[in-house]
């Protein structure tokens, strides 16, 4: 049973460049969400998806789009990458209310 | 705006050494309140909290919710050099689920 995966685990890009966050769930779960991490920030909410064909904006959502392919896929697009996007994204799928979010392994991806 | 505020920030205690880690919430529709570990990589879980008063225990770790006050913590007693990690809350409120900054927590031999 894999969980969440999400690829790729590291990327460096060069500032402009687009790259796509790919995460997949095989738990049958209705919501996924992407949170990034920096140092002394925690995990920040950037968009989420409550269900399939749904996404809402979280707490950052400037600078990214999301799509909810199907029930099991939620795709994370910078389409302009910027320095201030440096960070450790994480993906994680959740079954609903009273339930534990299951993370993903976490992309590390810098920006020069 | 909903926020979750954890205190400290930061904390460096011995072995042996009891903790108490704070969480603070305003969140709108509140459901339940979460707290995971995280050490090299993802999160992982640790208790899940949706009735005030009512402890949930794990070996040395214990946490409990207040809902009129709108705070958890998070006790952990004798303190091991394996404790050291980054400890986060999250609420969850109907919608999405927010987290707290977090707290990183250093036990030394």
């Amino acid at each position: 049973n894999a969980g969440v995966t999400q690829t790729p685990k590291f990327q460096v890009l060069k500032t402009g460049q687009s790259m796509t966050l790919q995460c997949a769930q095989d738990m049958n779960h209705n919501s996924m969400y992407w949170y990034r991490q920096d140092p002394g920030m925690g995990l920040r909410l950037i968009y989420y998806s409550a269900s399939e064909g749904t996404t809402d904006k979280g707490e950052v959502p400037n600078g990214y789009n999301v799509s909810r392919l199907n029930k099991r896929e939620f795709s994370l697009r910078l389409e302009s990458a910027a320095p201030s996007q440096t960070s450790v994204y994480f993906c994680a799928s959740w079954r609903g209310a009273y339930e534990k979010l299951f993370f993903g392994s976490g992309t590390q991806l810098s920006v020069l | 705006e909903d926020k979750v505020v954890q205190s400290p920030l930061s904390l460096v205690v011995h072995e042996g050494d009891t903790v108490t880690l704070n969480c603070s919430y305003e969140v709108t529709n509140f459901r339940s309140l979460l707290w995971y570990k995280q050490e090299k990589k993802a999160p992982t879980f640790l208790f899940m909290l949706t009735s005030s008063g009512i402890e949930k225990k794990s070996g040395r770790l214990s946490s409990i919710l207040d809902k009129k006050e709108l705070f958890s913590i998070l006790n952990i007693t004798a303190t091991q050099t394996g404790d050291s990690a980054i400890y986060l809350c999250a609420s969850y409120n109907n919608n999405d689920m927010r987290f707290g900054a977090g707290t990183r927590l250093t036990v030394k031999p």
